[in-house]
């Protein structure tokens, strides 16, 4: 089974903090993404990442930067977390080539950031 | 830009009844995927179904199904003889064919089954 490894589960930071949200997945895919899931809004894509080095604003990437220094990690950063990032974070990958899998998003369990 | 809709945030039904979950959708592309996600409480969001666009016949997974009315720009999801493991938020979400891998996601609905 494809795996997608989100390394902290709850966090509990202070307004102005740096935050580091990390995410590893193991199934050598190429693609790898962020949402943030709020209640009502359902899930919004922060950045993606088609490949190493490379990556891509989506819907809401304000506050956010991301870094993808190897294939099988992708890391989200908030440069200086403020009250309204609070959200649960969530972390996918999926394989761009043509086998029958692909375009089928694998998520991780997700990160539940407060931000006090 | 495309978006999705669905329209129920909350639904409740018994145990073995049969749940239907609406989802519309709104996009120019002629050629798409469309998708059903499960996020069970406290777990990780899973895939139920996923239907292509050119398909016309109707995806179906054991007792998951979907009925795709393009046209109509319809996703719906039917659960059959529901079961107490399919208490879970259900996300309806589109993807172009081609491009980036991007998902579209609707609101969600919450599903709950008693027993």
């Amino acid at each position: 089974d494809v795996k997608v490894t989100q390394s902290s589960r709850y966090l509990v930071k202070r307004t102005g903090e740096k935050v580091f949200l990390e995410c590893v997945q193991d199934m050598d895919h190429e693609n790898m993404f962020w949402y943030r899931q709020d209640p009502g809004l359902g899930l919004r894509l922060i950045y993606f990442s088609y490949d190493v080095k490379m990556k891509e604003k989506g819907d809401i990437p304000e506050g956010y930067s991301v870094s993808r220094e190897k294939k099988e990690r992708f890391s989200l950063i908030l440069e200086s977390a403020s009250t309204n990032q609070t959200s649960m974070y969530l972390c996918a990958s999926s394989d761009r080539g043509l086998n029958s899998g692909a375009n089928v998003l694998t998520f991780g369990a997700g990160s539940r950031l407060t931000v006090l | 830009a495309q978006t999705v809709t669905q329209s129920q945030p909350e639904m409740s039904v018994q145990e073995a009844e049969t749940v239907t979950l609406s989802c519309t959708y709104d996009t120019s592309e002629n050629n798409y995927y469309l998708f059903w996600y499960k996020q069970p409480p406290s777990r990780q969001m899973i895939l139920v179904i996923r239907q292509e666009a050119y398909k016309q016949q109707n995806a179906t997974e054991n007792r998951f199904s979907v009925n795709f009315q393009k046209a109509a720009k319809s996703f719906s999801l039917k659960i059959s003889d529901s079961q107490l493991g399919d208490t879970a938020m259900y996300f309806c979400a589109f993807m172009k064919h081609e491009g980036a891998q991007k998902l579209v996601f609707g609101q969600g609905t919450r599903l709950t089954i008693n027993p």
